[in-house]
């Protein structure tokens, strides 16, 4: 079976504060996508990262980054330096190699960030 | 460029009536996907269409359909309402070059929340 588990339902933090939202997920699939999105109170999901099974390489984008690992089927999301617009909620999502397209989302973690 | 549209944005409507649900996928996508994303949840799907075939079906009662015209614009129809179909119903698009393509990323529009009362 194929599933995604956020443990986390809500974090909240001060301004600048550094942030991991984990993400643990579960396929018996070789090949497979893994996907963060955010999502903030207008509704829109916002696609932040893809990440391959076969690409294990840790990966930043400014203050985001992303750390996967395969031995512990994780893939977690951290935020440097958080700012009040990170404030929104944010699903990891699977994608199997040759579906047909759908994504398995978590549940979601709300992260508030106060200022 | 414009991103994925969807309309309506709000709907309020009453049990057994029916509702239809519109997308406009970003240009030069051709593949759309639905979801249903209830409140405190993570979204869940429903259909997926490329090329205006089905290629995608979630865990949904025969009560939910859609359909996707020569433009890639999509719709989505729910009969007979229950309370339960209340949820915020999101269509994404995507750039897949094939039928097995999975490794593209969903764009996902603001979605059209439903209310049923």
């Amino acid at each position: 079976a194929q599933k995604v588990t956020q443990a986390q339902t809500e974090i909240s933090v001060v301004e600048k504060e550094d942030v991991t939202l984990d993400c643990v997920y579960e396929t018996r699939d070789t090949t497979y996508y893994l996907f963060w999105y955010k999502q903030p109170p207008s509704g829109e999901l916002v696609f932040l990262i893809r990440r391959n099974s076969f690409d294990e390489q840790n990966e930043i984008s400014g203050r985001y980054s992303w750390n996967f690992q395969k031995s512990t089927s994780s893939f977690n999301f951290t935020i440097t330096a958080s700012q009040v617009v990170d404030s929104a909620v944010y699903f990891c999502a699977l994608r199997n190699g040759g579906s047909q397209g759908n994504l398995i989302f978590g549940k979601g973690t709300k992260l508030s960030v106060k200022p | 460029d414009a991103g994925v549209t969807q309309s309506p944005t709000h709907l309020i409507k009453t049990r057994g009536q029916h509702v239809t649900l519109r997308c406009s996928p970003i240009s030069g996508h051709k593949s759309v996907s639905w979801y249903q994303q209830v409140l405190g949840q993570g979204p869940q799907f429903i259909f997926q269409y490329y090329e205006k075939e089905e290629r995608g079906r979630g865990n949904f009662p025969d009560r939910f359909s859609a359909r996707q015209f020569p433009n890639y614009s999509s719709e989505l129809n729910v009969n007979a309402l229950l309370l339960g179909d209340s949820a915020l119903y999101l269509c994404a698009s995507s750039l897949r070059t094939s039928s097995y393509d999975s490794n593209q990323p969903q764009h996902f529009g603001d979605g059209t929340r439903l209310s049923i009362l």
